[in-house]
């Protein structure tokens, strides 16, 4: 089983910075098929990227994901308040599929 | 737009049988993967398994003792069931699902989630 350790836990920063985030898996992922969700409070995750990099469906440009083998990034460009939630990585390239701890963005 | 709603009872009784079904609404439940995913409070994600509308499933190995999944496809709907639960399998049930392809098991929608809490 891939064990993916995301970092910071939690990344304390204020509207208009930029977010970067990272996810490190245990070993390679299978053609780098890692995703990234965003959750709210009471809601369901929401997928952002797939594929290490593309955005899903409706996804402002502001989320890019980059990486590829164990280190996988995402980088939020200009935060709005509305971004500050947790983020989880998740890879799909091997069963069972898995998913990172979670980094709680807050507000600074 | 495709939405999925999960349905059941919110309170299951230790070494009991949780019993969740999923409906697909505003769209076919057909060529996609169907999955569950479960996420114990203030906790992160844990993947449970997926079915395919033709009935293929994979489970994740740390339950799979103990979990079934199966689609009716005439209902637009699958369903999961754990059986033996715990304490530790109290959580919010997500179903969602994953793009047709056979390699692309990241989740695209998802329902809004269900609390179960294992107590008697």
């Amino acid at each position: 089983e891939i064990v993916l350790t995301q970092s910071p836990g939690t990344l304390s920063l204020s509207p208009g910075e930029r977010a970067t985030l990272s996810c490190r898996a245990s070993q390679s992922v299978s053609r780098n098929y890692l995703a990234w969700y965003q959750q709210k409070p009471g809601q369901a995750p929401r997928l952002l990227i797939y594929g290490t990099s593309n955005r899903a469906t409706g996804i402002p440009d502001r989320f890019s994901g980059s990486g590829s083998g164990t280190d996988f990034t995402l980088t939020i460009s200009r935060l709005e308040p509305e971004d500050f939630a947790v983020y989880y990585c998740q890879q799909y390239g091997s069963s069972p599929y898995t998913f990172g701890q979670g980094t709680k963005l807050e507000i600074k | 737009q495709v939405q999925l709603q999960e349905s059941g009872p919110g309170l299951v009784k230790p070494s009991e049988t949780l019993s969740l079904t999923c409906t697909v609404s505003g769209g076919s439940i057909s060529s996609y993967y169907w999955n569950w995913i479960r996420q114990p409070p203030g906790k992160g994600l844990e993947w449970i398994g997926y079915i395919y509308y033709s009935g293929n499933t994979n489970y994740n190995p740390s339950l799979k003792s103990r979990v079934t999944i199966s689609v009716d496809t005439s209902k637009n709907q699958f369903s999961l069931k754990l059986n033996s639960v715990t304490a530790a399998d109290t959580a919010v049930y997500y179903c969602a699902r994953a793009p047709p392809g056979g390699y692309y098991y990241y989740m695209d929608v998802w329902g809004k989630g269900t609390t179960v809490t294992v107590s008697s």
